[in-house]
């Protein structure tokens, strides 16, 4: 059964700060990576799919990691903003597009 | 385009009842999927519909049914509702790999 953990849950920094969130599973035959942004009380907005074949998918501030062999996904977002605050899921496919979540990083960048 | 798009956006109910929530994709996505979402955790999948049949089944009892219709639009059902099915719950659809989801509903049940 997929496992998916993310690191650290919560994390506060000051803007201007660039920044890493972990994410692992326990079962590399993933078909693809996703991270998702949720703001409170909302739906998710995707931000990166890593498909299997690919180390890394870039948007904007944004950049993805993946190393499959060891189970692990991280998302840098360079120079973060206050706009930036929300929670960030990762989820991975791993059979018929069903997606499994971490428990997400609530992340607050402070003015 | 119009993004996936989810009905109610928020629903009250009570112990025992049962509730319908729906959910349209994206124009040309016959993929939809749902997931629940309890306060505080990340989203669990409960059902994937294709071409109206039944690819996958989380982990939920069998008061959970869904269904899906000819324009791909879908249905799901909850039945003997209780406490701990309070959540938003998202519906998401898909052309190949990469899932888009609406902006749920939001079920309390009292």
């Amino acid at each position: 059964k997929q496992e998916v953990t993310q690191i650290p849950a919560a994390l506060s920094v000051p803007e201007g700060e660039n920044l890493v969130l972990n994410c692992s599973f326990t079962d590399s035959a993933i078909y693809n990576l996703q991270w998702f942004r949720q703001d409170p009380g909302k739906g998710l907005t995707s931000l990166l799919l890593i498909q299997s074949s690919q180390r890394e998918q870039t948007s904007g501030r944004l950049n993805a990691s993946l190393d499959k062999s060891s189970g692990r996904s991280t998302l840098y977002i360079a120079a973060s903003q206050p706009g930036d605050s929300a929670t960030y899921l990762c989820a991975v496919n791993t059979a018929g597009n069903m997606l499994t979540f971490g428990g997400g990083t609530r992340l607050m960048v402070k003015p | 385009d119009a993004g996936v798009t989810q009905s109610p956006t928020h629903l009250i109910k009570t112990r025992g009842q049962h509730v319908t929530l729906r959910c349209s994709p994206i124009s040309g996505h016959k993929s939809v999927s749902w997931y629940q979402q309890v306060l505080g955790q990340g989203p669990q999948f409960i059902f994937q519909y294709y071409e109206k049949e039944e690819r996958g089944r989380g982990n939920f009892p069998d008061r959970f049914s869904a269904r899906q219709f000819p324009n791909y639009s879908s249905e799901l059902n909850v039945n003997a509702l209780l406490l701990g099915d309070s959540a938003l719950y998202l519906c998401a659809s898909s052309l190949i790999t990469e899932q888009f989801f609406g902006p749920g509903t939001r079920l309390t049940v009292l």
